[in-house]
């Protein structure tokens, strides 16, 4: 069975403050993606990524896969109450045409 | 719009009665998949389409669950003599196509709640 573990589960943290989020999953991945979800609303799309080694930069958020493309990591510099939602990761082997999906992250930035 | 859309965006019902859910994904999107999410959790898959093909139903709960979709776009969800624990949020999402490495464009999803 595929696993995509998420952590940690729950992160309060005041404004201002950096934080990073991991996504560990228990078999190769061919790509990952981390969505955002705020209450009311379906998750949105952040980033893919498909490369191991690969960084992307949005804004203050900066997405790692890890080298061997089992893990993945979010850093948020500076974190803002805008910031706050339900972060989610999700990815796959090549072979899947069904992402497998993290728990979530519940983040909230206390301004 | 062009985002997918979900309908009713709630429904209150009583335990016993059946409920249908709409999902209207983005025009020409091939992929279509239905999720239900639990209040603060992550996404629990329930079956997906491929056109109007659902190759995989391997996430429906019970029997009585079920889904169809028709010409390849609208598709409906239904839960039969709903019970209490069928209270959550159901979420659609459609993609151009059904691989791993494509985005999932979401809808804001049905809050479901059964009395």
């Amino acid at each position: 069975t595929q696993l995509l573990e998420q952590s940690p589960q729950f992160l309060s943290i005041q404004e201002g403050e950096n934080l990073t989020v991991y996504c560990n999953s228990s078999s190769v991945f061919s790509s990952l993606q981390w969505y955002r979800q705020e209450p009311g609303e379906g998750p949105v799309l952040l980033v893919t990524v498909v490369t191991g080694g690969e960084v992307k930069k949005l804004k203050r958020l900066t997405f790692q896969f890890g080298d061997a493309r089992k893990d993945s990591s979010l850093h948020i510099t500076a974190a803002q109450p805008g910031d706050t939602g339900l972060y989610l990761c999700a990815g796959g082997p090549a072979s899947n045409y069904q992402l497998i999906w993290g728990a979530g992250t519940k983040l909230i930035i206390k301004p | 719009g062009a985002g997918v859309s979900q309908s009713p965006s709630n429904k209150v019902t009583e335990k016993g009665k059946d409920v249908e859910l709409r999902c209207d994904p983005i025009s020409g999107h091939t992929a279509l998949y239905w999720y239900r999410q639990s209040l603060g959790q992550g996404l629990e898959f329930l079956i997906y389409f491929q056109g109007n093909s659902a190759p995989d139903k391997s996430g429906l709960p019970s029997d009585r669950f079920s889904a169809e979709r028709t010409g390849g776009s609208v598709s409906t969800l239904t839960i039969q003599r709903t019970q209490q624990e069928d209270s959550a949020v159901y979420l659609c999402a459609s993609s151009l196509v059904g691989a791993i490495n494509q985005p999932q464009h979401f809808g804001d999803g049905t809050r479901l709640s059964i009395l």
